[in-house]
């Protein structure tokens, strides 16, 4: 198992700006995800964060939009750029521990005023 | 075009009684599949697991029944807890990707 620590756990943002999410793993990873879930939606992958190289994006998420950032195998953060009421939803990090089975964060609340 | 589905946003049911959750799915190429149950504020946590090799998977009070032939699955829980109100997931995936494709989740009420 790991124990992911997701900050913040919820924003309120103004249109426009960008804002950061952190998350730290309390053990090395190799696969670190980052998914978000809009309001009554399933949730959706927006990329893979690669240490030592630039995320996978997945089907309609740009590194623009979303940069993420995979300095070492415990950490990673997502910004979430220039943002809009669209981008108002739940983000959440997930680790891969060597199984199919994903581990997540507590997830960030962010709403876009 | 969603490849997991759960039909019922919302499933009420009395304390003690079985809870019946369910998830269909189109996508013939996966073979394992995945139960997560989400508290608010928090992420969501793995609860059981099936793969295509079998049609029933226990762990307590929870079994997942999978039908292949009909591509659906069931998440039993008997008995339900009031503890046990939670958003459920269902998940599925190709072993060769691992990359899981969710439904939209099930909010489980348990009366008291």
């Amino acid at each position: 198992s790991a124990v992911i620590s997701q900050k913040p756990s919820r924003d309120i943002c103004q249109r426009g700006t960008s804002l950061t999410i952190q998350c730290q793993v309390d053990s090395q990873v190799t696969m670190m995800f980052w998914y978000r879930q809009q309001p009554g939606q399933s949730l959706t992958l927006i990329a893979t964060a690669n240490q030592g190289s630039e995320a996978t994006y997945e089907s309609g998420f740009v590194i623009d939009k979303f940069p993420i950032s995979r300095p070492n195998l415990t950490f990673s953060t997502l910004t979430v750029s220039n943002m809009s009421p669209e981008d108002s939803s739940i983000y959440l990090c997930s680790v891969r521990t060597g199984n199919e089975k994903l581990f997540f964060g507590s997830g960030t609340q962010l709403s876009v005023l | 075009d969603q490849q997991v589905k759960q039909n019922s946003p919302s499933l009420s049911v009395q304390e003690g009684r079985i809870s019946i959750l369910n998830c269909d799915y189109t996508n013939s190429m996966f073979d394992y599949f995945l139960w997560y149950k989400k508290y608010p504020a928090e992420g969501p946590t793995f609860l059981i697991s099936i793969s295509s090799i079998k049609d029933k998977n226990e762990d307590g009070r929870f079994t997942v029944f999978l039908n292949k032939s009909a591509k659906h699955l069931s998440l039993h829980i008997v008995p339900s807890q009031p503890g046990d109100s939670a958003v459920y997931f269902c998940a599925a995936s190709e072993v060769e990707n691992y990359q899981l494709i969710w439904g939209a989740g099930t909010k489980l009420i348990i009366k008291p």
